[in-house]
């Protein structure tokens, strides 16, 4: 297993325009979570899925945002209508079930710049 | 949400054991205390995490007060490659994981 994986690695897009992150956890996780992180701060919680139902959304989470999981395999983020304020590093995780008494596997993170 | 405090940054001589504390004061008695770090231009990783008991792990020990209420992360000999920031979490009933701003360790050779 290669560990967590996210598509692409950089982006950088034009404002207005719509974007598309994909996430492969590793096999058999049934936890998927996404973040975003920006320069200097910790990773801030946007979402996260149980097999393919999105049990939580941040309010961060605007409705500009989505995240789907399909097949409670491979997750995408998708945001609409980019604002420069979007530019973040987004990360996403997974885990066997839930991260109280188990450990998260993390991705390398897509970096998103908006111009 | 139990909520967790760090020092914002912390240095290290290189080959000297490193203690990074955290307190959780508000912590309840199913809480968890999990560490992460993050290592410059990566994801977050696992580092160790534990209940009640002190835990050892080949990257660090967990050393957790009697009352809970504190934890520190120990080090037992910093390298360069140490150099991260730690973060102390509590993951909630929901099972996700909130971070803060971490500890951002240096180590100096």
């Amino acid at each position: 297993d290669t560990g967590v994986s996210q598509n692409p690695r950089h982006k950088i897009t034009k404002r207005g325009q719509n974007v598309t992150f994909r996430c492969d956890p590793i096999s058999e996780h049934n936890r998927l979570y996404w973040y975003r992180q920006t320069l200097g701060q910790g990773p801030e919680f946007l979402t996260y899925f149980q097999n393919e139902a999105q049990l939580e959304k941040s309010r961060l989470l605007s409705d500009r945002f989505s995240a789907e999981r399909p097949k409670g395999s491979f997750s995408t983020l998708e945001i609409q209508r980019t604002e420069q304020g979007d530019s973040a590093m987004y990360l996403c995780a997974s885990s066997v079930t839930g991260t109280r008494n188990t450990e998260a596997f993390f991705g390398q993170g897509t970096r998103l710049t908006v111009v | 949400d139990a909520k967790t405090t760090q020092p914002n940054s912390m240095e290290s001589n290189e080959e000297e054991p490193v203690h990074l504390p955290c307190n959780h004061s508000t912590i309840s008695g199913t809480d968890y205390i999990h560490w992460y770090r993050q290592l410059p231009s990566q994801g977050p990783e696992y580092v160790i995490h534990g209940l009640t008991s002190n835990v050892n792990n080949r990257m660090a020990s967990l050393a957790i007060a009697e009352d809970r209420k504190s934890s520190t992360l120990i080090l037992h000999r910093a390298t360069l490659r140490d150099a991260a920031v730690y973060y102390c979490i509590l993951p909630d009933r929901g099972n996700d994981m909130r971070f803060g701003a971490g500890t951002r360790l240096t180590v100096k050779p």
